[in-house]
Parts: structure tokens; sequence; C-alpha cells
């Protein structure tokens, strides 16, 4: 059964530092999110992201972060400058169409430190 | 005020009884998307039920159904015959509208822990 894969699984990184973290979407998937989930929290709407561009973000989604389709399999989200807050476990999702169900990847958990 | 409400921080329930994991949710919107998803210990995220506003059947994947209450803003999870890979974090969600159509509200999540 195809599925949403997101690598690395676990990333620890310096506050400051850029982090890019990998999605490869369901293959017919149109439609392309990111979620975070701080330790114990709900989990949180970040992005989304349709035809090679984002249609919509929450206030979360600031400047220091960005999403990519660089080919035609990967979906990267990126956080330029790290901070503490950012620690979380960050979730890809992909859905064939707008209204259809999202299908989620094991996430990867980032530890800033 | 939230937009999904589980109540339940935490279900207890024996092998193969039947449970159901309360949600209520909030939105003026008439077209919307309630969803629900298992969260095991490792962490990932399994969708388990959709129910569409407009949908005037319940939702039905297996062991699991959805008990949709449309004017009381409610839908439960009811698993049926419960098994221990049952036990993990169960969250609703909620797709609003047509403004908001592709951002999921979660729940804060019901913690089930199946014994046997």
């Amino acid at each position: 059964e195809p599925e949403v894969t997101q690598t690395p699984s676990h990333q620890v990184t310096q506050m400051g530092q850029e982090v890019i973290l990998r999605c490869v979407p369901i293959s017919n998937h149109l439609y392309f999110y990111w979620y975070r989930q701080i330790l114990g929290q709900k989990v949180e709407f970040l992005v989304s992201f349709y035809n090679n561009e984002i249609s919509e973000k929450s206030e979360i989604f600031d400047d220091q972060f960005s999403v990519e389709r660089p080919d035609g399999s990967n979906f990267t989200l990126k956080i330029r400058s790290t901070k503490l807050e950012d620690s979380a476990m960050y979730f890809c999702a992909s859905s064939a169409g707008s209204y259809n169900e999202q299908f989620f990847g094991p996430g990867t958990r980032l530890t800033v430190l | 005020a939230q937009k999904i409400t589980q109540t339940q921080p935490g279900m207890f329930v024996q092998e193969k009884e039947a449970v159901t994991l309360d949600c209520t949710y909030d939105t003026s919107d008439q077209s919307y998307g309630l969803f629900w998803y298992k969260q095991p210990s490792s962490g990932e995220m399994i969708f388990l039920i959709y129910q569409g506003s407009y949908d005037e059947q319940n939702a039905t994947e297996g062991r699991y159904s959805l008990n949709f209450q449309k004017a009381r803003k409610s839908a439960n999870l009811v698993i049926s015959a419960s098994q221990l890979g049952d036990s993990a974090m169960y969250f609703c969600a909620m797709r609003e509208g047509t403004k908001s159509f592709q951002k999921l509200v979660f729940g804060t999540g019901t913690r089930l822990l199946v014994s046997p």
C-alpha cells in the first residue's frame, strides 16, 4: 500500500542552525501538508501546498519556514534559524484532492539544543 | 473557543468490549468534514474514518464507526470488539467549509488503553 515517507526520523540540531525535513508524498497525490506536534500537545497545521505554491499557512508558519517541491517526488520543509521552541514532531501529509483524507507520514522528531 | 473538543483525556476498556470516544466540534460552516486518526506509541498518525457534513449515513470502516449527530455537533468514534493493538492516542479533527478546506484542526486527543 502506498505511503508517505519522511527523512530523517530524528534530527538533532543546535539553536540557530538551518534544518531541512524531507518528505516523499504518495505518488498520485496533489496536495501536500506539514503539521507539527509539540510533545504532549495536539497536532497543529503549518502549511498546505498545491500546484507548486503555498495555498494556505498558519500563523506559526512565519518567515523562518519555507516549503519546496524541488522535484517530482520530494516535498521539503526548511527552518532557517531554529529556535528551542521549534522542537517538535513534524508530520508531512498528502491527499489526492482537497477534500480527501490526508495520509500522514511517520514524522520527523526535531530536537533543538 | 475550541474548534474540536475531546473531553476524555484517557479511557480504559477491556479486550473485546466496545468503546466510544467523544468528540464535539464548533463551526458555523454548512460544509465540513470530520476525521479520526490513531497515534500509537511509535508516533505515526493513522487515518481511521471520515464523515462529511452532508453524509446522511454514519461512516463505518471495519470495527470503527462514527456516531454523527449533526444537531448536537458531535462525532463520536465507536470501536467495537477492542483489541490490545487499539491502545493508542486517538485524535478527532475537522476540516471546515470552503475557506480553509485544506487545514485540519485537531483536538487534544484521548488516550485509550485496552486491557486483557
